[in-house]
């Protein structure tokens, strides 16, 4: 079954301490995978997909096909990061696979 | 704002009414999305469309549920007899050629009472 995981509802961090973001996937072929935030009273929009590892806004994602994860990470929290992450499959056809989100609160 | 655009954005209707939304997609994008989103989940995925042909259809998406895109530009999507189970944030999303990143609407709220 094609499933993605995102274990936390809710994270809260302190201003200036990591962040990871959990996410892991259930699929037999060659996934694609992003990561989608949605701050407040925005619309849903694209963080960062594995394939063009980059780093955006400081945050990072490695996906690790062996323990099938691509966890967001980022070493320093900010209170602008405060938002909702989708953690997302892009399966072989026109589909993509959405977790139910994990709400990121950085306290100051 | 160029970007995906919804409407209306929130739609309240009685039981057993029929719905329809609209999205105009980014004007030189021929992929579209539909999701619906409810509380506490990430957005399920609908239906997409390439130009003007439906090429997938999820599960989800009973015989209530119809959406068209005539000229590949807009799409309409339609809920018939609504029910309340159907009350959600329908979200349009839109992408170009063989580019995987999608831009999202800022959705359609439905409550049906």
């Amino acid at each position: 079954a094609q499933r993605v995981t995102q274990p936390e509802k809710l994270l809260s961090v302190f201003k200036g301490a990591p962040v990871e973001l959990k996410c892991n996937y259930s699929y037999s072929g060659s996934p694609e995978l992003f990561w989608y935030v949605q701050y407040s009273r925005q619309r849903l929009q694209l963080l960062l997909r594995h394939i063009s590892r980059e780093s955006i806004k400081g945050f990072t994602a490695d996906l690790n096909k062996g323990e099938t994860s691509f966890h967001l990470k980022k070493p320093f929290a900010q209170e602008e990061d405060s938002a909702m992450y989708y953690c997302a499959l892009h399966t072989g056809g026109f589909k993509t696979i959405f977790g139910a989100g994990t709400r990121l609160f950085v306290k100051a | 704002d160029t970007g995906v655009s919804q409407n209306p954005r929130h739609k309240i209707t009685k039981r057993g009414q029929n719905v329809t939304f609209r999205c105009d997609p980014i004007s030189e994008h021929n992929r579209l999305y539909w999701y619906r989103q409810t509380l506490g989940q990430g957005p399920e995925f609908l239906t997409y469309f390439q130009n003007e042909a439906q090429l997938e259809k999820s599960r989800l998406l009973s015989d209530r549920f119809s959406a068209e895109r005539p000229k590949g530009s807009f799409s309409t999507l339609e809920i018939q007899r609504t029910e309340q189970g159907d009350s959600a944030m329908y979200l349009c999303a839109s992408s170009l050629g063989t580019e995987r990143e999608a831009f999202f609407g800022q959705g359609t709220r439905l409550t049906v009472v």
